[in-house]
């Protein structure tokens, strides 16, 4: 069972432009991640934000989580052609010895000059 | 030069024959994970392992089979048994399964059966 949804399922934006992906999720969770996929390529990690936690930065990303509403949004500011890319978010639960990610369904970014 | 690698890249399959994916990593991690990607999907768990000879089956192990038996490597075998195997499987590692841990990911394998 997949635990996020994100939305929107696609955002198209011009170069420069911020892009805003949110993604809610059902249970508690222990953190949550946020994965970058180039088109039929592997995912890589962007960031990691645990449920203790409000806000992160890492260079032009911005990540919030609110545990109340549960759900996180990603904003990528001052974005580039070569930020285009699906973006999914992942949750954690406390499982007991195992941590596993549950995956959202992703959002597409197309960024165009 | 430290990674997670894949092959093959593409692979293609008659119906009833079992295939095997290969993941190798170098990363010295303790866990491995194999998820399967159908398109516009996100990801979903098939089996991971923690440590050596060790294995967990995910939210989709049916059809699918795996060994641990050296830490860098957890090859996926995909069975006659899987009723809808054509799919883009990614395989990543992570320095061990507790906590929540970043997970890295191989290229990916992408398999069609004919």
């Amino acid at each position: 069972s997949q635990q996020g949804e994100e939305d929107p399922q696609a955002l198209s934006i011009q170069e420069g432009e911020n892009a805003t992906m949110n993604c809610s999720y059902k249970t508690s969770i222990n953190n949550l991640q946020w994965y970058r996929q180039n088109s039929g390529r592997g995912l890589v990690h962007l960031i990691l934000i645990r449920s203790n936690e409000r806000e992160k930065h890492s260079g032009r990303l911005r990540v919030t989580l609110d545990t109340s509403k549960k759900s996180s949004s990603l904003l990528i500011t001052a974005s580039r052609a070569a930020d285009t890319a699906s973006y999914f978010c992942a949750t954690v639960q406390n499982t007991g010895t195992a941590s596993k990610l549950t995956f959202g369904t992703g959002t597409r970014l197309q960024v165009t000059l | 030069d430290g990674g997670i690698t894949q092959s093959p890249k593409y692979l293609f399959r008659k119906e009833g024959q079992n295939v095997t994916l290969s993941c190798e990593q170098n990363l010295n991690h303790d866990a491995m994970y194999w998820y399967r990607q159908d398109p516009g999907q996100g990801l979903r768990l098939i089996y991971y392992s923690q440590i050596v000879n060790d294995f967990q089956k995910g939210d989709i192990a049916e059809g699918y089979s795996v060994s641990r038996e050296k830490k860098e490597s957890f090859p996926l075998t995909v069975t006659s048994a899987q009723k809808n195997p054509t799919a883009f499987y990614l395989c990543a590692s992570s320095i061990y399964s507790g906590g929540g841990n970043e997970q890295f990911f191989g290229p990916g394998t992408r398999l069609t059966v004919l």
